[in-house]
């Protein structure tokens, strides 16, 4: 149980367009989902908190109008990057948290690999 | 406000050798104490989790870590490693009962020697 997809695993894109990515929690509600950001051999820097049914919380000196996450439902959480550049190439992962009382539980994905060229 | 600090970016030990990976917090609230692991172009899996139950916590793959308050440390210990454990082992805190944020330590490299 407590499985967590992203999809797609991998993505190249051209400098300027934009990029969907989808976590989904795939046998359980999850009512917080969190979306990080990790460069090669560092850590993972949070970037968003995303409750359902509402507006994201950015973290400091990451742009909201730059990465859109969006929160639709209990099991989907997506994160656009717009207009994407070189600078933005990461490996990005999201965890999700289930609608239960214990919150210290985060299930995470596998992640999801940008390439901006 | 709540940190992790990971000493040794980098640790390499012998098959069959003791693991020790350590980890030291910050917090001013009573937290929430974890340790990940990640294989390469993968997530992170939970090794283990500390929670304010027994300050001894086992997890899987035969990885265990004690807290420490006097110490403000929660280290990682294997008895005997295996080419296996070579990985990223990041250490990570959040705050107990209060909101669910995860903060990552910088992460450790694990190096496993035949």
């Amino acid at each position: 149980g407590a499985v967590v997809s992203q999809h797609p695993s991998w993505v190249i894109c051209k400098s300027g367009t934009s990029v969907k990515i989808e976590c989904r929690s795939l046998d359980f509600q999850a009512t917080t989902m969190f979306w990080y950001r990790q460069f090669p051999k560092q850590s993972l820097m949070l970037m968003a908190t995303s409750n359902e049914g509402s507006k994201a919380t950015y973290e400091q000196g990451v742009e909201k109008d730059k990465f859109l996450i969006n929160h639709a439902s209990l099991t989907l959480s997506t994160l656009t990057v717009t207009s994407a550049h070189p600078e933005d190439s990461s490996f990005y992962i999201c965890s999700a948290r289930p609608g239960q009382a214990n919150t210290d539980t985060q299930y995470f994905g596998p992640g999801t690999r940008l390439t901006v060229l | 406000a709540q940190s992790v600090t990971q000493l040794g970016s980098h640790v390499s030990v012998s098959e069959g050798a003791l693991v020790l990976l350590r980890c030291n917090y910050s917090s001013s609230v009573p937290p929430y104490l974890f340790w990940y692991v990640q294989y390469p172009n993968q997530g992170l899996q939970l090794l283990l989790k500390y929670t304010s139950a027994a300050t001894l916590v086992k997890g899987i793959n035969g990885f265990e870590a004690e807290f420490k308050k006097s110490e403000t440390s929660f280290h990682l210990t294997k008895p005997s490693a295996h080419m296996s454990d070579a990985a990223e082992y990041f250490c990570a805190v959040s705050a107990m009962n209060r909101d669910d944020k995860i903060i990552f330590g910088k992460g450790t490299r694990l190096h496993i020697l035949p």
